[in-house]
C-alpha cells in the first residue's frame, strides 16, 4: 500500500539555520504531494503542495521538490525563525485522490 | 471561500458515555469528508470518509460511527466511550476527485 516516511525528530535548531525535513514516499501512480504544518493546540494548515515531478512548491520561505527518481519531497528553509515551532505532516495523495496518506510528522522546535 | 467548523473544542467525557461530534463545510457542493484522529504526540489516523451523502468508508474497526445526513455535515459518534478514545479529532473536507484536504480546528476529546 501506499506509504509515507518522513525523518522521525524531534528537531532542534537555533534561529536563522537553514533546516531541511526529510519525506520520501511509496505510491501507486505519480502522487500529489503535500506538506502540512501544525501549530500547538491547532488543525493542520496546508504550507505547500506539489501535483507532477520537478514541481517545487513554496510558501513562507518554505521549499520542497517533487523528485521522482528518488520519491522524495523534502521540506526546507534557509533561515527559520521562532515562529516556525511547529509539528509538520508530510503527505501523498492516492491513486483515486480520495485520500491523503500522512507521514507521522516531525516536531520543530526553533531556539533564539 | 470555503470555510469548515467543528465543534465542540473540547469536551471531557466518562468512560461509557455516548459522543457526538459534528462538522459543517459552507461555501463548497458535494466535498468529500474526513474523520481523523491524532494520539497525544502522534501522527494522523485515518477514521473515516465519505464521498457523498450516506456513504461513509470505514478505515479503522472500532467502537466509533460517522454519518453524513447532509451534503456538508458530517458526525462522529460512539454509543459507549473508551478511555482509548482521548485524542484530538480532526474533520477535513476536499474536493471530488481532488486533494488537498483542508482542516477543522479540531476537538480535543478527554474520557475520565
Amino acid at each position: 500500500g501506499d506509504s509515507v516516511t518522513q525523518m522521525e525528530g524531534p528537531v532542534t535548531l537555533s534561529e536563522e539555520a537553514f533546516l531541511t525535513i526529510n519525506c520520501t514516499y511509496t505510491a501507486t501512480g505519480y502522487p500529489s504531494l503535500f506538506w502540512y504544518v501544525q501549530y500547538p493546540g491547532e488543525g493542520l494548515q496546508l504550507l505547500l503542495k506539489a501535483t507532477k515531478a520537478d514541481d517545487k512548491g513554496s510558501n513562507k520561505g518554505f521549499e520542497a521538490t517533487y523528485r521522482k527518481e528518488t520519491t522524495s519531497f523534502h521540506l526546507e528553509k534557509g533561515s527559520v525563525q521562532v515562529s516556525d515551532s511547529a509539528v509538520y505532516f508530510c503527505a501523498a495523495s492516492n491513486f483515486g485522490n480520495e485520500k491523503l496518506t500522512f507521514g507521522t510528522g516531525t516536531r520543530l522546535t526553533i531556539i533564539p | 471561500s470555503q470555510t469548515i467548523h467543528q465543534w465542540p473544542a473540547t469536551l471531557v467525557q466518562p468512560v461509557g458515555s455516548p459522543l457526538s461530534l459534528e462538522c459543517t463545510v459552507e461555501g463548497t457542493s458535494n466535498p468529500n469528508l474526513y474523520w481523523y484522529r491524532q494520539a497525544a504526540g502522534r501522527g494522523l489516523q485515518l477514521l473515516f470518509y465519505s464521498v457523498g451523502i450516506g456513504q461513509i468508508s470505514s478505515e479503522v474497526p472500532q467502537n466509533l460511527s460517522a454519518s453524513r445526513p447532509q451534503d456538508r455535515q458530517f458526525i462522529l459518534s460512539s454509543k459507549k466511550l473508551l478511555l482509548s478514545d482521548s485524542g484530538f479529532y480532526l474533520c477535513a473536507w476536499s474536493r471530488i476527485g481532488d486533494q488537498p484536504q483542508h482542516f477543522g480546528d479540531g476537538t480535543r476529546l478527554s474520557i475520565l
